[in-house]
């Protein structure tokens, strides 16, 4: 089945690691995105790619890593500048931009200890 | 930047009863798409409507864009529609979402 793929479910972090989300589609889609959501609230744009080996950054980019590699593949590495890095990161992605239907995977719950 | 901002931020119902919630937008956009975000935090596309009417269901929408509002209309509720509802705008000539707040739906059974 097509669709979008994150993993781990559950990741727990100690302070100061940097940790990495994977993020995968078999959707054919050219553009991919990482979202942040706290409790509660909205979902908040980290970075977004649309095309292989560009990506461009989003609202909260500060404290985040991605990269574009492969067409099918959106990693995001967490890295230890990012000050509250406890949220759900969802990945995302669409055949043409904003003239298309955005499709979400099942997110990624991070804690940090 | 574009503003959304979903009303009413809580809302909840009793099964069977109809509800209408509304994304309004504070400028152009080329895209609006209404998510049921389900209590294990995954987003479900309900429409992708940057005009006109749809239904699906129980479920419509219709999109004003020269007034700069959606509504999402869901009748005849069920417990499985309780979860959080999301509009997000597509900003023209970018590949960037901008979401709103949500809605938080509870339907009682």
């Amino acid at each position: 089945d097509g669709g979008i793929t994150q993993s781990p479910k559950y990741l727990f972090r100690k302070e100061g690691q940097n940790v990495t989300l994977s993020c995968e589609q078999n959707l054919n889609h050219d553009a991919m995105y990482w979202y942040r959501q706290d409790p509660g609230q909205g979902l908040r744009l980290i970075y977004y790619s649309q095309i292989v080996n560009d990506f461009q950054k989003g609202d909260i980019a500060e404290g985040y890593s991605v990269s574009r590699e492969k067409k099918e593949s959106f990693p995001l590495t967490v890295t230890s500048a990012q000050k509250n890095p406890t949220a759900f990161y969802l990945c995302a992605s669409n055949g043409r931009g904003t003239a298309d239907t955005q499709y979400f995977g099942p997110g990624t719950r991070l804690t940090v200890l | 930047g574009i503003q959304v901002e979903q009303s009413p931020p809580d809302l909840i119902l009793q099964e069977g009863a109809n509800s209408t919630l509304r994304c309004n937008f504070s400028d152009s956009v080329n895209n609006l798409q209404w998510f049921h975000q389900n209590p294990w935090g995954q987003l479900i596309n309900l429409f992708y409507i940057p005009s006109g009417t749809k239904q699906n269901g129980r479920l419509s929408a219709t999109t004003v864009a020269t007034e700069r509002y959606s509504l999402l209309y869901i009748s005849s509720s069920q417990t499985t529609d309780s979860g959080v509802y999301f509009c997000a705008v597509g900003i023209a000539g970018t590949y960037k979402y901008i979401f709103g707040t949500g809605t938080r739906l509870k339907v009682l059974a």
